[in-house]
């Protein structure tokens, strides 16, 4: 099956600083890539629909200031998480398209903030 | 009202029971069903696709019922290694954007 990767798989840091996460789809071209958010004992949140070449479209509550996503190529997008606070401690998580009906997700990145 | 929401258990039972997992969804626009597995601190895999005919893939059945707006799974001969959190999902809407909707998950403890 398709496999979609996300670097680095965890990451702590402090207050106020801010952390690049990574989604590849590895072996397929992915025509959109989205981001969640799960927060512990809590379903997946869809944060924000990335397609290549174009902005990422939001959902509602999600800042897009904050949350900066870039989707250069058809195998990479980034999630930012711009001056980071301990309340955005959580497992962010990616997943990939080909167009068809199945997403792929990535492995998964827990952040905490300290 | 939550777009997709489940009974999140847990569901503790022994190895070899039968168990079934329920879950309505709000939107009736939706087109696509799935339920995903997801094993604690991991990312959710894919378990199956529910179709309106019902499905079947070993020990797992999947029924939708459009109607009542409602997802089973059905899980036979239960092993220790299907202990995991599962997740009932559904496609955003009408329009084919990709987008899912997830439940809380129902959480199954299989003991010995």
């Amino acid at each position: 099956g398709a496999v979609v990767s996300q670097h680095p798989s965890w990451v702590i840091c402090k207050s106020g600083t801010s952390v690049k996460i990574e989604c590849r789809s590895l072996d397929f071209q992915a025509t959109t890539m989205f981001w969640y958010r799960q927060f512990p004992k809590q379903s997946l949140m869809l944060m924000a629909t990335s397609n290549e070449g174009s902005k990422a479209t939001y959902e509602q509550g999600v800042e897009k200031d904050k949350f900066l996503i870039n989707h250069a190529s058809l195998t990479l997008s980034t999630l930012t998480v711009t001056s980071a606070h301990p309340e955005d401690s959580s497992f962010y998580i990616c997943s990939a398209t080909d167009g068809l009906e199945t997403q792929y997700f990535g492995p998964g990145t827990r952040l905490l903030v300290l | 009202r939550k777009e997709v929401e489940q009974d999140p258990g847990p569901f503790n039972v022994p190895e070899g029971a039968t168990v079934a997992f329920n879950c309505t969804y709000s939107n009736s626009a939706s087109q696509s069903f799935f339920w995903y597995r997801q094993d604690c601190r991991k990312e959710p895999k894919l378990l199956m696709s529910v179709y309106s005919s019902g499905n079947e893939d070993g020990r797992f059945t999947a029924q939708l019922n459009r109607a009542s707006q409602y997802i089973s799974l059905l899980i036979r001969d239960s092993k220790l290694s299907d202990s995991a959190t599962y997740l009932c999902v559904v496609n955003g809407g009408s329009s084919n954007t990709g987008k899912l909707i997830f439940g809380q998950g129902t959480t199954l403890q299989v003991k010995p």
